[in-house]
C-alpha cells in the first residue's frame, strides 16, 4: 500500500460544484502539503499544515481551503470548483527539519472542472 | 520572479549520451537544494540531494554553485529508463516550503 493515498485519482465535475480531494499517510509525518501542477507551471503550493493545529497559506491558495483532521489526514476543498481549477493536484508529507528534507507524493488526483 | 528556473527542454538524446541539467534559484538565502524525477503522470520522486561538496550517485552527479545561485544534475550513459521529467527543487533557510522549478524534459532515445 501507497505511504500517502489520495483520494479520488480522478474526478470530473461541473462549475460550481464544491469538491473535497483526501489525503492520508502512514508515514507518520506532521508535515503535509498541497501542491496543483499545470504543464508549464510546474508544481505550486496551495496549503501546508505542520501540524493539526496549523495551517499556512501557500503560493496559490485563493479558491481553496484545508481541513487538518489529524495527523494522518489533511484534505483540500475547492467550494465552488471553476475551469481553471483543473488541473492535478498532489499531497506530499515530510518529517521534521533536519531529516534530509525529502518530500513523499501521493499518487494525484486529476481534476477537471466543466 | 520564479524562486527556481529551469530550461524546460525537451532534451532528446541517444542512449549511452551524456547529458546535463541546470537549474538557478533567484534567493540567496536557499538552503537545501533536490533534484526530483517524475514519470509521466506519475508523482514526483526524489532522486538526489545536492551538497555543496558536489554528490554522485552511480550515473547521477549534481553540483551546487552558491556564487552563483545555480544547481546541476549530469547523467553519464544515458538509458532508456532516464526518460523523465527531472524537477530542480530549492528551499529557503526558514525550511518551510520546497520551491519546484517547472521541470525538464528527458527522452532518451534507442
Amino acid at each position: 500500500d501507497a505511504d500517502v493515498t489520495q483520494t479520488p485519482r480522478n474526478r470530473i465535475t461541473k462549475t460550481g460544484k464544491r469538491i473535497m480531494l483526501e489525503c492520508s499517510q502512514t508515514k507518520g509525518h506532521d508535515r503535509m502539503y498541497w501542491y496543483r501542477q499545470d504543464p508549464g507551471l510546474g508544481l505550486r503550493l496551495i496549503y501546508y499544515s505542520f501540524d493539526v493545529k496549523d495551517i499556512n497559506k501557500g503560493e496559490i491558495s485563493d479558491g481553496y481551503s484545508v481541513s487538518r483532521q489529524a495527523q494522518a489526514k489533511f484534505s483540500l476543498s475547492l467550494e465552488s470548483a471553476i475551469p481553471n481549477q483543473t488541473a492535478l493536484y498532489f499531497c506530499a508529507t515530510s518529517g521534521l527539519w533536519g531529516n534530509t528534507g525529502e518530500l513523499f507524493f501521493g499518487e494525484g488526483s486529476r481534476l477537471t472542472v466543466l | 520572479r520564479k524562486e527556481v528556473e529551469q530550461d524546460p527542454g525537451p532534451f532528446n538524446v541517444p542512449e549511452g549520451a551524456t547529458v546535463a541539467f541546470n537549474c538557478t534559484y533567484s534567493n540567496s538565502a536557499s538552503q537545501s537544494f533536490f533534484w526530483y524525477r517524475q514519470d509521466c503522470r506519475k508523482e514526483p520522486k526524489l532522486l538526489m540531494s545536492v551538497y555543496s561538496s558536489g554528490n554522485e550517485d552511480g550515473r547521477f552527479t549534481a553540483q551546487l554553485n552558491r556564487a552563483s545561485q545555480y544547481i546541476s544534475l549530469l547523467i553519464r550513459d544515458s538509458k532508456l529508463s532516464d526518460s523523465a521529467t527531472y524537477l530542480c527543487v530549492v528551499t529557503l533557510n526558514t525550511g518551510n516550503q520546497f520551491y519546484f522549478g517547472t521541470g525538464t524534459s528527458l527522452t532518451v532515445i534507442p
